[in-house]
């Protein structure tokens, strides 16, 4: 079962900031947070993870809560082909962890 | 970010027969490697994982002699629909496990979309 809540769906007017939340209320100590996203009819694209500190690359910000209860991913301005099933999930590294996929948040990116 | 490729990306076979899918890690190595299957507007469903140099693991469910897996080399991992039917019909995608500075990524392929007549 996957260890995290996430709206199932959100909209976006394009070239606005994205905001897409995620609980996980149960996380661990040792458990990151990753975010994933799915393009229809493609593999997952991953975005970005992080344990406690916020985190920044090209594609996205997380804010990660400072109890890590809860995270938000960040598309700072959000285009037409960032309409996807976005995915957080919770997991150590390595071992035998694995990538146990919810059923994600679909952002609809409007013109 | 790494790239992981796949092969073929579309197949259509005929109900009997065995059809192979190959998963590619193409600027790193990847001792574990993962497959996915998806149905039509449904989550991905881990189905096993792929060790270099050793047998796979498999998720409960999952038929270890229909859906066999080697990965026989550090960037390369198969995984064959044995007497595949019309109900093994579905996107079958891959994923590799990534390390760098001591954090790991899963990369994962384009998928692969197996219909079965």
């Amino acid at each position: 079962d996957a260890k995290t809540t996430q709206p199932p769906s959100m909209d976006c007017a394009e070239g606005r900031a994205a905001n897409l939340p995620c609980n996980h209320s149960t996380i661990s100590g040792n458990e990151y947070v990753y975010w994933y996203r799915q393009i229809h009819s493609q593999g997952p694209q991953y975005i970005i993870h992080g344990l406690k500190n916020n985190e920044t690359n090209e594609m996205a910000s997380l804010i990660i809560t400072e109890d890590r209860k809860s995270s938000t991913l960040i598309l700072p301005h959000a285009t037409l082909r960032d309409t996807a099933v976005y995915y957080c999930i919770v997991r150590t590294q390595g071992g035998s962890e694995k990538l146990v996929f919810g059923k994600g948040t679909k952002l609809t990116v409007n013109p | 970010g790494a790239v992981v490729s796949q092969h073929p990306s579309r197949v259509i076979c005929k109900s009997g027969t065995s059809v192979k899918i190959e998963c590619r890690s193409l600027d790193f190595q990847a001792t574990t490697m993962f497959w996915y299957r998806q149905f039509p507007k449904k989550s991905l469903m881990l189905m096993a994982t792929s060790n270099e140099g050793s047998k796979a693991t498999y998720e409960q469910g999952v038929e270890k002699d229909k859906f066999l897996i080697n990965h026989a080399s550090l960037t390369l991992s198969t995984l064959t629909v044995t007497s595949a039917h019309p109900e093994d019909s579905s996107f079958y995608i891959c994923s590799a496990r990534h390390w760098r500075d001591r954090q790991e990524t899963q990369y994962f392929g384009p998928g692969t979309r197996l219909l079965v007549l």
